[in-house]
């Protein structure tokens, strides 16, 4: 079964360093998610990409966060400065709009760990 | 006021139980409606899809009330293998199917 893959899987960086987080969606998906998961509360949406086209970055601190996805295919996510409030998984997804279904498929995610 | 709201539990019970879940959301415009299951430190997968008319699959039952904006999900004769994170998610008409998820309510079955 085709998965979504993310890395790496477990990050520990000290603040006020750069820290990315790579993802390859599922073959064939156009639509790609970055979603932010504190403990204890669901996941949040960072930014939605539509080929390589930013569809949604309205939750995205700009000035600290970064997302590209220069080829349509995988994405980086990156943050400059990261300060310790931003320890969290880091989880990816992507789905497939042409089917017509909601379904996003989640990768295992990235635990950032900021001291 | 969060948009989808959970009981943050924890639910703990005994094998063989049945559990309800409940769920309320805000926004009147929310359109499609699901429940995902997160297991401790994995990522969240599709558990199913919440229809007007209610769904059933196995041992697990989701009700949809559009009027009092409220999803339920019910798990009979509880495994556990069931224990994990339930997340409630919607998401809004015309949103490029962005969904928008609760903080889950943590089940956990007891042998």
């Amino acid at each position: 079964e085709a998965e979504v893959a993310q890395s790496p899987r477990y990050k520990i960086t000290e603040k006020s360093q750069a820290v990315a987080f790579w993802c390859d969606p599922i073959s064939g998906h156009a639509t790609l998610y970055w979603y932010r998961q504190i403990l204890g509360q669901g996941p949040e949406l960072l930014v939605q990409f539509q080929d390589e086209s930013v569809v949604d970055d309205s939750q995205l601190p700009k000035d600290r966060f970064s997302a590209e996805r220069l080829k349509g295919v995988d994405s980086t996510l990156k943050i400059q400065p990261a300060e310790l409030g931003d320890s969290a998984m880091y989880l990816c997804a992507s789905s497939d709009l042409a089917a017509n279904s909601y379904e996003q498929y989640f990768g295992p995610g990235t635990r950032l760990t900021v001291t | 006021r969060k948009e989808v709201e959970q009981d943050p539990g924890p639910f703990n019970v005994p094998e063989g139980a049945t559990v309800a879940f409940n769920c309320t959301y805000s926004n009147s415009a929310s359109q499609s409606f699901f429940w995902y299951r997160q297991d401790c430190r994995k990522e969240p997968k599709l558990l199913m899809s919440v229809y007007s008319s209610g769904n059933e699959d196995g041992r697990f039952t989701a009700q949809l009330n559009r009027a009092s904006q409220y999803i339920s999900l019910l798990i009979r004769d509880s495994k556990l293998s069931d224990s994990a994170t339930y997340l409630c998610v919607v998401t809004l008409s015309g949103s490029a199917r962005q969904l928008t998820f609760g903080s889950g309510t943590q089940l956990t079955v007891l042998p």
